[in-house]
């Protein structure tokens, strides 16, 4: 079935040392968004790229970085993870920006955690 | 954007129906209501939308009031695989940037 993948589910790094999380998707969406989810709290956007074009969210830290070589794949690179940065990343993708008639399709997530 | 006020928690009984409100007193005329759900250990799924016209599909129905300003997801008959946390987000429909924002969500629970 066509989804949205996120690997690994499961991710411990070091505080301080890069960590990348990977997203893959069968839809052949345009769109692709990422999502932070602390404990117990809401998913939170931190940037969608629609095909190429990279669009940033205002709060986002500067941490937080996203690259997209080509339309089925999306990756985030956390630069100098934190302890505040433990939580579950999720990536979603949506066929076009701003259709509200279209539903975002969500992956499982990868947690995070950091030592 | 139009924000959406949800109870922070339910109960329900399995195999009864469950409805979970929303207001969104300050919709506008040009914003969906879409719903969400996050079963535990997941990612958010779709659930449904509408914009004034009450819905129906296999998952749930959407109840929107006449006037727009609150809707109900009604799931017909509860069951265990159906606890999580539900969302009500309102979508722009001319807003070309528009996103989903999430908010605190509803906490279904179901008793066996």
């Amino acid at each position: 079935d066509a989804m949205v993948i996120q690997n690994p589910r499961y991710q411990v790094t070091q505080f301080g040392k890069p960590v990348t999380l990977s997203c893959s998707q069968t839809l052949n969406h345009n769109v692709m968004y990422w999502y932070q989810q602390k404990s117990s709290q809401a998913p939170k956007l931190l940037f969608h790229y629609y095909d190429k074009d990279f669009n940033n969210e205002a709060d986002t830290p500067d941490n937080f970085q996203s690259r997209r070589p080509n339309t089925s794949f999306c990756f985030l690179d956390i630069r100098s993870p934190g302890l505040g940065d433990a939580a579950m990343y999720l990536c979603a993708t949506s066929r076009d920006p701003g259709d509200s008639n279209q539903p975002q399709h969500f992956g499982d997530g990868t947690r995070l955690s950091i030592l | 954007d139009a924000k959406t006020t949800q109870p922070n928690s339910m109960e329900s009984n399995e195999e009864e129906p469950v409805h979970l409100p929303c207001n969104h007193s300050t919709i506008s005329g040009t914003d969906y209501i879409h719903w969400y759900r996050q079963l535990p250990s997941q990612g958010p799924e779709y659930v449904i939308h509408g914009l004034t016209s009450n819905v129906n599909n296999r998952m749930a129905s959407l109840a929107i009031a006449e006037d727009r300003k609150s809707s109900t997801l009604i799931l017909h008959r509860a069951t265990l695989r159906d606890a999580a946390v539900y969302y009500c987000i309102l979508r722009d429909e001319w807003n070309r940037d528009d996103k989903i924002i999430f908010g605190k969500g509803t906490r279904l629970h179901i008793l066996p």
